[in-house]
């Protein structure tokens, strides 16, 4: 079993900041990351998927970067708003065949 | 495409019983897989089918128990069911399944089980 590490566990930002949240997994173990977005009540919902050391991907104000040598990723949201409330997931894909998924980072944007 | 359905969305069983769960994948997709999620807990893998054939497994218990169908639609079975069951059972479906992980999983909704 994998350690897949989320930080913080929860978060709350005004309307308008910017925030960062953190994944942090064995680095010896990487095959590939994946972010999700999960609004209450709905489906997680896939974000990026991140494979190669210093992978950077970017969709409208939220985006990820890869660290596979030090074994971290981080999620940045810019000026954020009240619909990025979510919880944001990291699940790494390793070589058992299987995702390994952290607990989450529970975000809420506070008009 | 019509997404990722599960049914059925809520469940109460008593200890003993068994349950049965249903996931029926987007369309073309051949991969479905399962997890459960209790509270403080991470999605946790229960297993992998493609083309109706299970092609990974977690570390879960011989009760939990799944297949698909010739049509991609995936059931997971508990049997005996036990207080610690209790979860958020999520499916997640792909068109090739994990495939080195580059794949993009999509999820259903959830069946919501609680054991009493």
């Amino acid at each position: 079993i994998l350690n897949v590490e989320q930080s913080p566990q929860s978060l709350h930002v005004q309307e308008g900041d910017s925030t960062n949240f953190t994944c942090s997994f064995p680095s010896s173990n990487f095959y590939a990351l994946h972010w999700y977005r999960w609004e209450t009540a709905k489906s997680p919902e896939a974000l990026f998927v991140m494979t190669l050391n210093g992978d950077e991907k970017k969709k409208g104000r939220i985006s990820a970067t890869l660290n596979t040598k030090e074994g971290y990723s981080y999620l940045y949201i810019k000026g954020s708003q009240p619909e990025d409330s979510a919880t944001y997931l990291c699940a790494l894909y390793s070589s058992g065949n299987q995702f390994y998924f952290g607990t989450g980072t529970s975000l809420t944007v506070i008009p | 495409k019509a997404g990722v359905t599960q049914t059925p969305r809520y469940l109460i069983k008593t200890r003993g019983q068994q349950v049965t769960l249903s996931c029926s994948p987007i369309s073309g997709h051949r991969s479905v897989s399962w997890y459960q999620q209790t509270p403080g807990q991470g999605l946790q893998f229960l297993f992998e089918y493609f083309s109706e054939t299970q092609r990974n497994k977690g570390n879960f218990p011989g009760r939990f128990s799944g297949r698909q169908f010739s049509n991609s639609r995936s059931e997971m079975n508990v049997s005996t069911l036990e207080l610690g069951d209790s979860a958020l059972y999520l499916c997640a479906s792909s068109a090739a399944g994990f495939s080195g992980g580059l794949e993009t999983q999509y999820f259903g909704p959830g069946t919501r089980l609680l054991v009493l």
